[in-house]
């Protein structure tokens, strides 16, 4: 498919353990963008990636978090020591310009933390 | 946006109506906006966007209105369908700031009774 896609789904782990949730996005989006969206709310912006670098992280909720993509397309979330309240859904969304045009979402990680 | 918890403001319209969504955003210095439709299980898809240079954009079936003036944005369904049902979401940056990361509002739940 052509969409962003995201991996895994769905993904159940323990307090206090480590993450990583994947982003592929659409090919030749040079902007990549990471939400967090908690039951019944809008999503919430974590971090953006203009080709390699991160170029706006200031939505990272503490140094717990931290995003990575090294080649300028896949980018990887990790979460380090992770909490109950990390619980969520985390959106994937790419865009073809840094101008704030259309960004294309994925289906979403559930992220659930026992 | 502020947080509306487990309780989505709702709207319900018979099929074949139309159908209006209604949206405020605070930051004056917001000049892109977007509407998103959200099924359950899925990601935010894109609907419709318009510039803050203008004050109307239609599409299929959609209409965006913008009043800059009291800064309200509504989304305008003509025809509501079934598979109209769904959670929308308003949507924002500013562009002319440099800030790419969109600013989601809380969401409004639309049931379309068949």
């Amino acid at each position: 498919g052509a969409g962003v896609s995201q991996t895994p789904s769905n993904k159940v782990t323990e307090k206090g353990k480590y993450v990583e949730l994947r982003c592929d996005p659409i090919s030749g989006h040079t902007a990549l963008y990471w939400y967090r969206q908690s039951l019944g709310q809008g999503p919430e912006f974590l971090i953006y990636f203009q080709g390699t670098g991160a170029a706006d992280d200031s939505g990272l909720p503490n140094d717990r978090f931290f995003a990575v993509r090294p080649e300028g397309s896949v980018s990887t979330l990790k979460i380090q020591r992770t909490e109950r309240g990390d619980s969520a859904v985390y959106l994937c969304a790419s865009s073809t310009t840094s101008g704030g045009g259309e960004q294309f979402f994925g289906p979403g990680t559930r992220l659930t933390v026992l | 946006g502020e947080s509306v918890g487990l309780h989505l403001p709702t709207l319900s319209v018979q099929e074949g109506d139309n159908s209006i969504i209604n949206c405020a955003y605070s930051n004056s210095a917001s000049d892109y906006f977007i509407w998103y439709k959200q099924e359950s299980g899925k990601g935010p898809q894109f609907i419709i966007d318009i510039r803050s240079n203008m004050d109307k954009r239609q599409g299929q079936r959609v209409t965006v209105l913008l009043n800059k003036t009291v800064k309200h944005l509504s989304l305008q369904i003509a025809a509501t369908q079934p598979g109209d049902s769904a959670v929308y979401f308003c949507a924002e940056n500013s562009r002319d700031t440099g800030r790419r990361a969109l600013t989601f509002g809380s969401g409004t739940r639309l049931q379309v009774q068949p």
